[in-house]
């Protein structure tokens, strides 16, 4: 049984399109985060949430946006998609502040 | 100056003998750190944490901490080809922001 889950693996899509990420984990875990790994393998931070409250919001451009429904879910809605935004997007979870990531399998986003 | 530098390699090592990796961190405030590995095309997996000053032993990983000097390490002993992957440092100054470096590509010789 997958403790982090992310749907779909692999995204390939055209410049200007609108796409979804989601994220699933029955660790539970208090804490769930977006993070962006670019070509050169540098995991960067976007979003997390607690308990489904954001706590960090890092300075992604406004076309992506996170949702929370529920401390197991953590989506990233992307708006208006551009070359820039190819990357592996990685979501993770983690028990409490300070406490080791358990990462899911990551979202390989192609736009072309 | 980057917040948390790591030597990207490849470290080459011939298989059974010692590698060691190494990590450099900006903030003094750091409290938490952390070391990954991510195999090619795979996500990163949590292998060892360490917090206060020293060394931590798990297996054949010890990671080492030297807050004055601002450097975490790890060293795998008798090192394997399947340890071949490349290995992620990442610190935290007791929030939930980890800051990750870039990674050390590890490749164990047979």
């Amino acid at each position: 049984d997958t403790a982090v889950s992310q749907t779909p693996k692999y995204l390939v899509t055209q410049m200007g399109n609108d796409k979804s990420i989601k994220c699933e984990q029955n660790l539970g875990h208090d804490t769930m985060y977006w993070y962006k790994q670019d070509s050169k393998k540098f995991l960067k931070i976007m979003f997390s949430y607690n308990n489904k409250e954001l706590i960090i919001n890092e300075t992604v451009p406004n076309r992506f946006s996170p949702k929370s429904p529920d401390k197991a879910h953590l989506n990233l809605h992307i708006n208006s998609l551009e070359l820039g935004d190819s990357a592996v997007y990685f979501c993770a979870s983690s028990p409490s502040m300070g406490a080791g990531y358990t990462f899911g399998s990551g979202t390989r986003l192609t736009v072309v | 100056q980057k917040e948390v530098e790591q030597n990207s390699g490849p470290l080459s090592v011939p298989e059974g003998a010692i590698a060691s990796l190494n990590c450099t961190y900006s903030d003094r405030g750091s409290q938490s750190f952390f070391w990954y590995r991510q195999y090619s095309g795979k996500s990163p997996e949590l292998i060892m944490s360490i917090y206060s000053n020293g060394d931590k032993e798990d297996g054949r990983f010890t990671a080492q901490l030297n807050k004055a000097s601002q450097y975490v390490s790890l060293l795998i002993r008798d090192s394997q080809p399947s340890d071949s992957a490349t290995y992620l440092c990442a610190v935290t100054p007791g929030t939930y922001k980890y800051i990750f470096g870039t990674g050390t590509r590890l490749k164990v010789l047979a």
